[in-house]
C-alpha cells in the first residue's frame, strides 16, 4: 500500500524553465512534507520541506506547495539549472509515534541545456 | 564535518553467508533508520531506532536484523542472505521530533549471488 505516490518516473525540461515534481499523499495525518535530491552514486540529500499547516515553503529557486485538500504537494524550481538534474523524492513524517519517514517512487528529473 | 559513515560500499556474497553492514553517525542524533532502494519502489524503511536500545521495523523488516548499542552506531545484519536481498541500502539518522531533516550514508550496494 503505496501511502506516498510520485506517478511521473521522469521528466525533462529546458534550462531556464520551470520544473514541476508533483506527489499525492493518501494519509491526512502527516505532519511534515519533504523533498529528497538524489545524484547517482551518493545518498538523498534534504531539500526543502514544509509543515502541514502552512500552504507554501520557499527557499531560493526552490518552492514546496502543499493543498491539503487534494492531498497533493508540488516541488517548483526555477529556473531549471543543469545542476538540478536528479532523482527527486517526496516524503513525508508523521508524528504518530514512531516518526516514520515515507518516500515517494522517485522522479527523475534531466534539464536540457 | 557532520556525516553518516556507511561500510561497505559495495559487496558481493553468496546466499546464506551471513554479513553486517556498518553505520555510524557523528551528530548524536537519536533517529537512526535502515532503507532499501528498487527501481520502481522508491526507498522503503526496513528498520529504524528512535535511542539506544531501541528498534523496531519498518515496512520490509524480513530477512534483517539490527541492533542499537550505542546511540553512533547503527548495523544492519543479513543473517542469511538471499538473491531478493540484493539492492542499494541506505542508513540515515535524524535528529528526533519537529527535526525534519535526514542525513543519509552514501549507500552501500549489496549483491547476493
Amino acid at each position: 500500500d503505496q501511502q506516498v505516490k510520485q506517478n511521473s518516473p521522469s521528466l525533462s525540461v529546458q534550462e531556464g524553465r520551470i520544473s514541476i515534481l508533483n506527489c499525492d499523499y493518501t494519509n491526512s495525518m502527516f505532519d511534515y512534507f519533504l523533498w529528497y535530491k538524489k545524484y547517482p552514486a551518493e545518498g538523498p540529500t534534504f531539500l526543502i520541506s514544509i509543515s502541514s499547516i502552512k500552504d507554501k515553503n520557499e527557499d531560493g529557486r526552490f518552492t514546496v506547495f502543499l493543498n491539503k485538500s487534494a492531498k497533493h504537494l508540488s516541488l517548483h524550481i526555477v529556473p531549471s539549472q543543469p545542476g538540478d538534474s536528479a532523482v527527486y523524492f517526496c516524503a513525508t513524517i508523521s508524528n504518530s509515534g514512531n516518526e516514520k519517514l515515507t518516500f515517494g517512487t522517485g522522479t527523475r528529473l534531466t534539464i536540457i541545456p | 564535518e557532520a556525516q553518516v559513515t556507511q561500510n561497505p560500499r559495495y559487496l558481493i556474497t553468496v546466499t546464506g553467508k551471513k554479513l553486517t553492514v556498518t553505520c555510524s553517525q557523528n551528530m548524536n542524533h537519536e533517529y537512526m533508520s535502515w532503507y532499501r532502494q528498487d527501481p520502481g519502489l522508491g526507498l522503503r524503511q526496513i528498520y529504524y531506532s528512535m535511542n539506544v536500545e531501541v528498534t523496531d521495523k519498518g515496512d520490509v523488516p524480513e530477512g534483517y536484523k539490527v541492533s542499537r548499542k550505542e546511540k553512533r552506531n547503527f548495523p544492519l545484519i543479513l543473517e542469511s542472505p538471499s538473491p531478493n536481498q540484493t539492492s542499494l541500502y541506505f542508513c540515515a539518522s535524524r535528529g528526533g521530533v519537529l527535526n525534519t531533516e535526514a542525513f543519509f550514508g552514501q549507500g552501500t550496494r549489496l549483491t547476493v549471488v
